[in-house]
């Protein structure tokens, strides 16, 4: 298995800019999951689905956040408008129930 | 909520040598425990997955040991290489399925 993917790996976009990320997980795993990266905040959840349904989104920072599951095999995580202070590296993971966790490469996002 | 917290932020040791990194957690509830190491630009690539039940997982020159009843684990990592070098980060996941971070630990092992 190519592991989870990410796409794309970087993203430069302009302030207002409606932005989209993509994540394919590894086949077979039931949860996936979308973490934000930043220096001052470290690793941070943001919203993870079970078997394609959204379980818990308290991690989404703002309705300018949302995040779709339409199969088992993608998942893409959208910010409208995007803002400078959203710049950050977002993750994807999946993972089988109470087994480890993989992580994609990640996207690294700048908003200017 | 969960709260992870890894001492020291920063490690540096010369090469060969033994070391051990630490993990304390909050809520002892947890389901399993898994240590990541992270490379300067990369993403995170999974190490061990220490399930509750357990109190260690080896792998190679990796320990990770657990103990739920005090909050904390550590991984042990023995005959240290330049190659470990990288942020190491331990994670504990929740009944609910979710996954709290500690800040992490900057290794650097120097040659």
């Amino acid at each position: 298995d190519a592991g989870v993917i990410q796409s794309p790996r970087h993203e430069v976009t302009e302030m207002g800019q409606e932005v989209t990320l993509r994540c394919k997980p590894i086949s077979g795993h039931n949860s996936l999951f979308w973490y934000r990266q930043t220096m001052m905040r470290g690793l941070e959840l943001l919203i993870y689905f079970n078997n394609n349904v959204p379980i818990d989104d308290s991690g989404m920072p703002e309705d300018r956040f949302s995040a779709k599951m339409p199969n088992a095999s993608f998942s893409t995580l959208k910010i409208q408008p995007s803002e400078p202070r959203d710049s950050a590296v977002y993750f994807c993971a999946s993972r089988l129930t109470g087994a480890l966790a993989f992580f994609g490469q990640g996207t690294r996002l700048t908003v200017v | 909520k969960q709260e992870v917290t890894q001492i020291p932020a920063a490690l540096s040791v010369p090469e060969g040598e033994n070391l051990v990194l630490n993990c304390s957690f909050t809520d002892s509830a947890i389901y399993n425990l898994q240590w990541f190491r992270q490379d300067p630009g990369k993403g995170l690539t999974s190490l061990l997955l220490i399930q509750s039940s357990q109190r260690e997982q080896t792998s190679g020159r990796l320990n990770a040991s657990l103990d739920k009843s005090s909050g904390r684990s550590t991984l042990y990592i023995a005959a240290s290489q330049p190659g470990d070098s990288a942020t190491y980060l331990c994670a504990s996941w929740t009944g609910a399925n979710n996954l709290f971070f500690g800040t992490g630990t900057r290794l650097t092992v120097i040659p």
